[in-house]
C-alpha cells in the first residue's frame, strides 16, 4: 500500500503570507496526488486534482505542483478563511486510498 | 446540485452491527465509484471502502476487510455500509464520498457526514 507523508502537521502563518505544505509518496503515483481543505465540523472540500489542477470554484490563490513522489501544494496569500487543516491523498490506481496526516494551518 | 446525505449513524455497543445508508442526488449516481472515508474524533481521514458504478469491484481497508460490506443500489441512488463486529476503535465520523473517475479519481463531492460511537 501507498503511504503518503505530509509536513509540517502544525504550521502558524499570518493573513497575506504565502504558505507551501508538502507530500511525499512512498512510491511514484505519476500527478494521482489532491488536496483537500477541511474547517472544524465541515466534510473535507476538493481543492486541487491531478496534482495540479484547480477544482471549479476554488480560488487561484491555491495552487499545486510535483509528480512522482513528491508534491507541494501553496497558499500565495493567506486569508483569514483558509486557516484550516489540509490533507493530501493519492489516487492512483486502484484502492486502498490513502492520505496524509494532516497539516494544520493556524493564525 | 451534487448531494450525498448519509444516515444510520448512532450509539453501538462493542460487537454490534449498524448499517450506515447514503442517498445521492444531482448526478447519474449509476456512473461512479464512490467510497466511504471515516474520522475519528480530533483525528485524520482515513478510507474505508470503495465501490465500482456497477459494484463489479469493491475494496477495503486492512483496518475493516472481513468486518464491514459496501453495496449499492443504484435504482435507488443510495449507498449502502454494513458494519458488524464493531469495535471502540471504528468510532468516527463516516463520509460518503464521490469518486470523479474522469479527472483522475479525486474525491470530489463528500456528504455532511454521520457518527458512530462504538461504547458500552
Amino acid at each position: 500500500d501507498i503511504q503518503m507523508t505530509q509536513s509540517p502537521s502544525s504550521l502558524s502563518a499570518s493573513v497575506g503570507d504565502r504558505v507551501t505544505i508538502t507530500c511525499r509518496a512512498s512510491q511514484s503515483i505519476s500527478t494521482f496526488l489532491n488536496w483537500y481543505q477541511q474547517k472544524p465540523g465541515k466534510a473535507p472540500k476538493l481543492l486541487i486534482y491531478a496534482a495540479s489542477n484547480l477544482q471549479s470554484g476554488v480560488p487561484s490563490r491555491f495552487s499545486g505542483s510535483g509528480s512522482g513522489t513528491d508534491f507541494t501544494f501553496t497558499i500565495s496569500s493567506l486569508q483569514r478563511e483558509d486557516f484550516a487543516t489540509y490533507y493530501c491523498q493519492q489516487s492512483y490506481g486502484t484502492p486502498p486510498w490513502s492520505f496524509g496526516h494532516g497539516t494544520k494551518l493556524e493564525i | 446540485e451534487v448531494q450525498l446525505v448519509e444516515s444510520g449513524g448512532g450509539l453501538v455497543k462493542p460487537g454490534g452491527s449498524l448499517r450506515l445508508s447514503c442517498v445521492a442526488s444531482g448526478f447519474t449516481f449509476s456512473s461512479y465509484s464512490v467510497n466511504w472515508v471515516r474520522q475519528a474524533p480530533g483525528k485524520g481521514l482515513e478510507w474505508v471502502s470503495s465501490i465500482s458504478s456497477s459494484s463489479s469491484y469493491k475494496y477495503y481497508a486492512d483496518s475493516v476487510k472481513g468486518r464491514f460490506t459496501i453495496s449499492r443500489d443504484n435504482a435507488k441512488n443510495s449507498l449502502y455500509l454494513q458494519m458488524r463486529s464493531l469495535r471502540a476503535e471504528d468510532t468516527a465520523v463516516y463520509y460518503c464520498v464521490r469518486e470523479d473517475y474522469f479527472n483522475s479519481q479525486p474525491l470530489d463531492y463528500w456528504g455532511q457526514g454521520v457518527l458512530v460511537t462504538v461504547s458500552s
